[in-house]
């Protein structure tokens, strides 16, 4: 089965410090989304782009996160300068689109936490 | 986006059907509805999509009636294994936003 890659798989780094999470779509998907779990909020959708371009990124902190896609194998999320509060689990997840049968498919995210 | 509402949680037993009603009152023409699966350490699944009447697949059913106002994930037969939190999204374009789901427990 195709599968969305995201590294790192966890990652604890301490405040102010600079996070990079990379997600490889699965080939040919030509929409991306970035989203965050915690237990208060349950899935937030971050941003997202179609055809590398991003579409929609309303509910990212805009003064400290950032997302982009070099490329079509390659989404980033970026958080500058890294707080106690962003510590969630990311989602990356990739499709064609809302009306395919196959729906979306996530990646097994990265566990960040920021002491 | 249609608001949705689902229970907050439920438990069966193993080898019972299992039926989770979504709320969708505000639905549009054109949205779909869409389950996703979640278990523990894990991202979301799809599991199933539809858009009017009855829809089947290898693991659930979608029960949609005309007026599109509610639908019903049915889990046929559910086991251990089927302990997750399962969520109702309704929508036309690429956006897809989550709720907080349905947490599901099955037990022995």
């Amino acid at each position: 089965d195709a599968r969305v890659t995201q590294t790192p798989r966890h990652k604890v780094t301490e405040m102010g410090q600079e996070v990079t999470m990379r997600c490889q779509p699965i080939l040919g998907h030509n929409t991306v989304f970035w989203y965050r779990q915690t237990m208060m909020q349950g899935l937030e959708l971050l941003a997202y782009f179609r055809n590398r371009a991003p579409l929609d990124d309303s509910g990212m902190p805009k003064d400290r996160f950032s997302a982009e896609m070099p490329d079509a194998t390659l989404a980033t999320l970026k958080i500058q300068p890294s707080e106690p509060r962003d510590s969630a689990v990311y989602f990356c997840a990739s499709g064609q689109s809302l009306a395919s049968s196959y729906g979306y498919t996530f990646g097994s995210g990265t566990r960040l936490t920021v002491v | 986006l249609a608001k949705t509402t689902q229970p907050i949680s439920m438990d069966s037993y193993e080898g019972q059907e299992v039926n989770i009603t979504c709320s969708h009152n505000n639905i549009a023409t054109n949205d779909y509805i869409t389950w996703y699966q979640q278990f523990p350490s894990q991202g979301p699944r799809f599991i199933i999509q539809g858009y009017k009447t009855k829809v089947t697949n290898e693991v659930a059913s979608l029960f949609i009636p005309a007026d599109r106002k509610s639908s019903t994930l049915s889990l046929p037969r559910v086991s251990l294994s089927d302990t997750a939190v399962y969520y109702c999204l309704v929508g036309s374009g690429d956006k897809i936003i989550f709720g907080k789901g349905t947490r599901l427990h099955i037990l022995p």
